[in-house]
């Protein structure tokens, strides 16, 4: 089955420093999603990404974080200035179209930990 | 926007048939039922989705009654490795631009 793939899988970082993650999304989808998940608490949807636009983006994707399809398979999140909250797993998603039925597939996650 | 309740949390042993069930009162027309588990240090994945009766598939069973009010995930002879969070999703929590998860139901399986 295709998977969206995601790296590094673990990111040690100190804070204000800037990182990016990096998702391969499944070849054929075309919305791309990012979601983080900080320990004990449930995922929380960043932004979502179509047609080199962002869709729709949460309270929690201020100006500190963009998203990026540098190339035809590679999708990126940078947090410019890390904070040590930002510290969660973060995932990257993918989806075929963006119907409210369509179910969305996800990487197994980076965990990011500022320091 | 559908609002869902499940139960937190929930034990079961091995071998046991397990029933997650999720209400969703205000359930509109046209929203789907959509279930996504999580491993631990691992991201949700789609496990099965329907509108109404019975859906079946290798991995759970969904059972909707006729007003749609609440819908049954059933995991049939659990193992440990079923030990995850479900996510219950309906409407517009589900799919478009901006897939909402609530805090789920964490299954715990003993051997």
């Amino acid at each position: 089955e295709p998977e969206v793939t995601q790296t590094p899988s673990h990111q040690v970082t100190q804070m204000g420093q800037e990182v990016i993650l990096r998702c391969v999304p499944i070849s054929n989808h075309l919305y791309f999603y990012w979601y983080r998940q900080i320990l004990g608490q449930k995922v929380e949807f960043l932004v979502s990404f179509y047609n080199n636009e962002i869709s729709e983006k949460s309270e929690i994707f201020d100006d500190q974080f963009s998203v990026e399809r540098p190339d035809g398979s590679n999708f990126t999140l940078k947090i410019r200035s890390t904070k040590l909250e930002d510290s969660a797993m973060y995932f990257c998603a993918s989806s075929v179209s963006a119907a409210t039925n369509e179910k969305l597939f996800f990487g197994s996650g980076t965990q990011l930990s500022v320091l | 926007l559908a609002k869902t309740t499940q139960p937190i949390s929930m034990d079961s042993y091995e071998g046991q048939e397990v029933n997650i069930t999720c209400s969703h009162n205000n359930i509109a027309t046209n929203d789907y039922i959509t279930w996504y588990q999580q491993f631990p240090s691992q991201g949700p994945r789609f496990i099965i989705q329907g509108y109404k009766t019975k859906v079946t598939n290798e991995v759970a069973s969904l059972f909707i009654p006729a007003d749609r009010k609440s819908s049954t995930l059933s995991l049939p002879r659990v193992s440990l490795s079923d030990t995850a969070v479900y996510y219950c999703l309906v409407g517009d929590n589900t799919g478009g631009f901006k897939t909402i998860f609530g805090a789920g139901t964490r299954l715990f399986v003993k051997a």
